[in-house]
């Protein structure tokens, strides 16, 4: 069975410092790995998605992750970060055996970013 | 233009009492989801539709029941509410296409709150 991991639930950093917020799935398949980010009050809306090839995937709004099969993360950085940037941060893993389009959620990150 | 809309964004309702979620989405995707967000944000689904056809049916206590009239629409009724069902409920569609590799989009979210 696939799980997500995402060890921090919180994350306070502030305006213009580095952030990276990590996830860690589990699989026995090859799999596909997204971030969703869910502004207060708001739906989820996808930030990158890794498929395949280059580990590295760039994002919206300035955030990229790496794909590490050895390590078995996807952890998700940003540069600087702004104060808009706060939000949940959400870690999704695809990919089963039966093919079914089910995403596995982590229990989600929050970025608290302070001026 | 909304791609995924919900209706009502609001349900505050009796133990007991049978209420609909609605959610309609112009993408012109195949694929249609129901997720549940509880108290603590974790995010789970719930059950999918691929051209009008269950394919994903998780766990779920039968008193829910997922009805799409069509591929734009897919409505959740839940019988005999319980306490426990009070959480945020979300929509959401994808193109169908790429299977597991699919983005979701998301609908704004319906907060069921349950007396």
């Amino acid at each position: 069975a696939q799980s997500v991991t995402q060890l921090d639930s919180q994350v306070p950093v502030f305006e213009e410092a580095p952030v990276e917020l990590r996830c860690n799935y589990s699989s026995s398949v090859s799999v596909y790995l997204f971030w969703y980010v869910q502004y207060p009050n708001q739906g989820l809306q996808l930030l990158l998605k890794y498929l395949s090839g280059s580990t590295l995937v760039k994002g919206i709004n300035g955030f990229e992750a790496e794909f590490n099969k050895s390590q078995t993360s996807f952890h998700l950085r940003k540069p600087s970060v702004h104060i808009s940037d706060t939000a949940e941060y959400f870690c999704a893993v695809s990919g089963s055996e039966d093919s079914s389009y089910k995403l596995i959620f982590g229990s989600g990150t929050r970025l608290l970013v302070r001026p | 233009d909304t791609a995924v809309s919900q209706t009502p964004k609001y349900l505050v309702t009796q133990m007991g009492n049978d209420k609909s979620i609605k959610c309609e989405q112009n993408l012109g995707h195949d694929t249609m989801y129901w997720y549940k967000q509880d108290s603590k944000k974790f995010l789970k689904i719930m059950f999918s539709y691929n051209n009008k056809e269950l394919i994903i049916n998780e766990t779920v206590p039968n008193r829910f029941s997922p009805k799409s009239p069509d591929k734009a629409h897919l409505n959740l009724h839940i019988n005999s509410l319980e306490l426990g069902d009070s959480a945020v409920y979300f929509c959401a569609s994808s193109q169908g296409t790429s299977g597991r590799a699919d983005t979701q989009y998301f609908g704004p979210g319906t907060r069921l709150t349950v007396l």
